[in-house]
């Protein structure tokens, strides 16, 4: 079975720092992809970024970006120049390739950016 | 592009009574998910329909959790009868087609069981 981890429970950042939010998984499969979304708080989760295990390219979003080490299992999302807007949970999230749509999350990483 | 949407947005019930949650998605999109999202935790999968066939319903409490989805379009969740540890946020997703397309999720209906 899939697991994703994340370590970090609660993190905070200074507006205009930069901050990476660390994400483990633990698969036997291939053919797969990796998700971060955001859900601010009382708001709905949103996409910020996805990978696909097969492309060894980091995906990068405008000021997010991700480090994709495909062999340590592990999926970190960096967010430079950190807003005020960004102040919200993060969940890395893995699905399976060949038989998509069920995203497995993990445990989520709260993130506060302080003025 | 009008979101996934979702009703009640709350619900407060006392134990061993039932629910039920409605939810709309995306306009055009084929796939819907139900995610149940405990306190403290991340989502986890209900259930996925394509369409109005069901594709995974093995994490689905069937002996007091049902869902459905007519015609393709909107669906509803029941829960009959609650238990305490159902309190939860359940989130409405859809994606366009293919199962590793998107996912767009909806605001959520918060429900406390007491």
């Amino acid at each position: 079975a899939q697991t994703v981890t994340q370590s970090q429970p609660e993190m905070s950042v200074q507006e205009a720092e930069t901050v990476t939010l660390s994400c483990t998984y633990d698969t036997s499969e291939n053919n797969y992809y990796l998700f971060w979304y955001k859900q601010p708080p009382s708001r709905q989760m949103i996409l910020v970024i996805r990978q696909e295990a097969y492309k060894q390219q980091n995906a990068t979003e405008n000021r997010f970006s991700v480090n994709f080490q495909k062999a340590a299992k592990s999926f970190s999302l960096k967010i430079s120049d950190s807003q005020l807007g960004d102040t919200a949970m993060y969940f890395c999230a893995f699905m399976k390739g060949n038989q998509g749509g069920k995203l497995i999350f993990g445990q989520g990483t709260e993130l506060s950016v302080k003025p | 592009e009008a979101g996934v949407a979702q009703s009640p947005r709350y619900k407060i019930i006392e134990k061993r009574q039932s629910v039920a949650f409605w939810c709309n998605p995306i306009s055009g999109h084929a796939t819907l998910y139900w995610y149940q999202q405990i306190l403290g935790q991340g989502p986890k999968l209900l259930i996925q329909f394509q369409n109005n066939g069901v594709v995974d319903d093995s994490q689905l409490p069937k002996d007091r959790f049902s869902a459905e989805r007519l015609k393709g379009v909107d669906s509803t969740l029941k829960i009959q009868p609650a238990k305490l540890e159902d309190s939860a946020v359940y989130l409405c997703a859809s994606s366009l087609v293919g199962p590793t397309d998107t996912q767009y999720f909806g605001p959520g209906t918060r429900l406390t069981v007491l």
